[in-house]
């Protein structure tokens, strides 16, 4: 059964990090592009980022280019999202999802809550 | 790249059919056949329910089905039961985003 498991959110100040995490199961994970997508409170679905199989390439949402980085390992079958110089704006709900070809996505985790706030 | 286009509320009663629009551009919905439609009901993840314009994942009931034409697609549900109450985002390839969704939409049963 292909499981997705979020952890890492919680309540962080306006300029601070937060490292979230994405454990991957049942399934060959190496083998999957993989996304993170949030969901600001009341909103739609935003895509966030996006990551080749290998990792040697990823695609970043103009939203948070240049604060946001998406990784993965996958000998931890682990999917990863640094977000730093947070803001109010990336309050969300943040859920990590397999990307099977091509442009969708099959299975997304239970998502984890993030909140900007002083 | 702007959120795709859905009305913010359809509805319709049990047994009958209810069809959500989601327009876009000749950029993402016209460009490509990859749409799809997600299926989210409150509090919990969003459920893929219709990937490449029309085909339906394993598990899916067939009552469920997509079409597009032009910059426009379309997911229709019919014979509409009571669990079809959520909401429902579509989805497109484009080319400066991989995905870009749209605006989402309430079903409600009456």
């Amino acid at each position: 059964e292909v499981q997705l498991v979020e952890s890492g959110g919680g309540l962080v100040q306006p300029g601070g990090s937060l490292r979230l995490s994405c454990e991957a199961s049942g399934f060959t994970f190496s083998t999957y592009w993989m996304s993170w997508v949030r969901q600001a409170p009341g909103k739609g679905l935003e895509w966030v980022a996006n990551i080749k199989p290998d990792g040697s390439s990823k695609y970043h949402a103009d939203s948070v280019k240049g604060r946001f980085i998406i990784s993965r390992d996958n000998a931890k079958n682990s999917l990863y999202l640094e977000m730093n110089s947070l803001r109010a704006e990336d309050t969300a709900v943040y859920y990590c999802a397999r990307n099977p070809p091509f442009h969708h996505a099959d299975y997304w985790g239970q998502g984890t809550l993030v909140i900007v706030s002083s | 790249q702007s959120a795709l286009t859905q009305p913010p509320s359809a509805s319709g009663s049990p047994g009958q059919s209810v069809t959500i629009s989601c327009t876009g551009t000749s950029s993402d919905v016209g460009g490509y056949n990859y749409v799809s439609w997600y299926q989210q009901y409150p509090g919990k993840a969003p459920k893929l329910m219709i990937y490449e314009v029309n085909k339906r994942p394993s598990g899916v009931p067939d009552r469920f089905s997509g079409s597009k034409s032009g910059n426009t697609a379309s997911l229709t549900v019919s014979g509409l039961q009571a669990e079809d109450e959520a909401d429902y985002y579509c989805s497109s390839y484009a080319a400066s985003v991989p995905f870009v969704f749209g605006t989402g939409t309430k079903v409600t049963v009456l």
